[in-house]
């Protein structure tokens, strides 16, 4: 069984504040890493796609990173926005495997 | 371009009905996927078509089948519904199964069974 852990569940922060949080994944036959981004009541959608070790992707206030020996990525935001607020969700796909395993994701309300 | 689409948006079945949900893409993509998301558990995959003409099972397949019907077009089938497939069910897309192709979602279809 492949598990795709994300901490915390849930986050409330501070307009403003930075923030981060944390994916774990299998550390064995990585292929890659995807980060989703799913505001409520609409569909997930991608933020970043990792596939080697030490990548860092960056989108506007938010990046990720990616250590693939050790099994974890974060994402930062930074100066956290009310239009942040959203559930970020991580999945990982295992190396010979054709499909995404997703993690819970962390929920994440920024207050103005 | 519509993206995914997805038909009913919400349903609600008595035990032992059953029903289809319909997902269309129009982005010419390879793959599709069938996902249910319940509270606290993320998106789990159902079943999935890596290509027209194949289908495979995810991670919770019991209890539905697919078909994928074209290019375009990939249903869910539920036999005989049950309470626990009571869900959030979402389609989604991608151009083919490789790393970097990221998947694109339809925007769901809720599903109450009592």
């Amino acid at each position: 069984i492949l598990n795709v852990e994300q901490s915390p569940q849930s986050l409330h922060v501070q307009e403003g504040d930075s923030t981060n949080f944390t994916c774990s994944f299998p550390s064995s036959n990585f292929y890659a890493l995807h980060w989703y981004r799913w505001e409520t009541a609409k569909s997930p959608e991608a933020l970043f796609v990792m596939t080697l070790n030490g990548d860092e992707k960056k989108k506007g206030r938010i990046s990720a990173t990616l250590n693939t020996k050790e099994g974890y990525s974060y994402l930062y935001i930074k100066g956290s926005q009310p239009e942040d607020s959203a559930t970020y969700l991580c999945a990982f796909k295992k190396g010979g495997y054709n499909k995404l395993i997703f993690g819970a994701g962390t929920r994440l309300a920024v207050h103005p | 371009n519509a993206g995914v689409t997805q038909t009913p948006k919400f349903q609600v079945l008595k035990t032992g009905q059953s029903m289809t949900l319909q997902c269309a893409q129009d982005m010419n993509h390879n793959s599709m996927y069938w996902y249910r998301q319940d509270p606290g558990m993320g998106l789990r995959l159902i079943y999935y078509s890596a290509s027209e003409g194949t289908t495979d099972k995810g991670e919770v397949p019991n209890g539905y089948n697919v078909s994928r019907l074209n290019k375009r077009e990939f249903s869910l089938r539920l036999e005989s519904a049950a309470p626990s497939q009571t869900s959030v069910y979402f389609c989604a897309s991608s151009p083919g199964t490789g790393a970097q192709e990221t998947q694109y979602f339809g925007p769901g279809t809720r599903l109450l069974v009592l």
